[in-house]
Formats: C-alpha cells, structure tokens, sequence
C-alpha cells in the first residue's frame, strides 16, 4: 500500500463545476503539500498545510491530521484549471513523498 | 527574486555515459532536494542537502550522487546511464532544512538515454 493514496486518479469537469479531490496518508506528517503540474514538466506549490485549512482564489485546502486526510477544492473550475494535481507529504527533512497525482480536465 | 533554474533544460545521452545536473536555487534558500519522475514510479525523492551536507537520501542505486556547493548550489550525478534513468529530474529548494518549509520546484531537466 502506497503511504500517499489520491482520488481520483481523472476527473473531467464542466467549466463551473465545483471540483474535489481527496489525498489519505499513512503515515506521520510534518506538513502535507498539494502541487499543481502542468503539462511540460514545472510544479508549483499550492498549499503547504499542518493543521485546518487554508484558502488562495477559487482554491481551498483542508486537512484532518487525526483522520490522515486533506482535500483539494476548486470552486467555479475554469478550463486553465487543467492539470495534474499532487499530494505529497513530508515526513523527516524536506523529503517529501507523492501521491499518483490526479489529471483534471475542465471543459468549456 | 528568479526562481529556481536547472541546467541543462534537455539532455540525450547513451547507456553508460554519465551526466552532470545543475541547480541553481531561489537566492537566500539553502536546501536542495533532488526528484525524479517517470510515467511509471511517478515522483520519487532522490536526496537533500542543506550547506554542503547530504541530509536525506532515498532508495536510489550509487550511481545516484550529489553535493551542493558554499553558494547552495548543487549538481547530481548519475554513472553508467542505463535505459531506465530516462526521466525528468527536478529540484526544489526551501529556505531552511527540516519538515514544514514550502519548496520551489525548477523546471526540470528532461534526460533521455538512448
């Protein structure tokens, strides 16, 4: 069993929609990260959390620490939304250890 | 403030040569961590250093190395290329070693063995 778990692993919205995808962890954490990656390779970070939840634009990221959950919402998706988004932990230093990542398709 | 870049951005090489990858991180940052990714294993960590000192390692060959310079720095190492070292290799650096600091990914390096 893979320590950081995603789902789903593709999603395909219509423009607007309300877009939610769900990362477990197994392990203890010192922060849970959610990345975007776009096609050609660059990552960015989007959220960096420990504890509740945080908010950026139409993103919203939450995190239960006893449950090992978080969630990624994207409100009124918009078709620049498509990408891979990925939830990586880190555990001991800087090494952080990724989800299989969720390709999101937004149609107009 | 430039963000984090990595040199070469592409890279063809043949099974056994060896290769050398830049990074040059965010100005102030002092830890590097190295990734790669492969449509198969996904992102997968490589090792970090944080002022000139490998601090962290995961489960790659030693053909796998690294360092990082007094200016942080660092460059990774692979030997006798093999098929399967055909990836994109990304770095990301953070202001300070230990869980909990924000990483700035670079662009990667795109390797292709041939």
């Amino acid at each position: 069993k893979n320590e950081v778990e995603q789902s789903p692993q593709n999603l395909t919205a219509q423009e607007g929609e309300f877009i939610t995808i769900n990362c477990s962890y197994s392990v203890g954490i010192s922060a849970l990260h959610w990345l975007q990656q776009h096609p050609g390779g660059g990552i960015v970070s989007l959220f960096m959390l420990s504890s509740g939840k945080k908010k950026h634009g139409r993103l919203i990221a939450t995190i239960n620490i006893q449950e090992k959950h978080s969630s990624l919402h994207i409100t009124a998706s918009h078709p620049r939304d498509s990408a891979v988004y990925i939830c990586a932990v880190s555990a001991y230093g800087n090494k952080l250890v990724f989800g299989a990542g969720t390709i999101l398709r937004v149609k107009s | 403030k430039a963000g984090v870049t990595q040199t070469p951005r592409y890279l063809i090489k043949t099974r056994g040569q060896q290769v050398t990858l830049s990074c040059s991180p965010i100005s102030g940052h002092r830890s590097v961590s190295w990734y790669q990714q492969t449509p198969g294993q996904g992102l997968q960590f490589l090792f970090e250093y944080f002022s000139e000192t490998q601090r962290n390692k995961g489960n790659f060959p030693g053909r796998f190395s690294g360092r990082q310079f007094s200016n942080s720095r660092s460059e990774m190492n692979v030997s006798t290329l093999e098929l399967g070292d055909s990836a994109l290799y990304l770095c990301a650096s953070s202001w300070y070693f230990g869980g909990g600091n924000e990483q700035f990914f670079g662009p990667g390096t795109r390797l292709t063995v041939l």
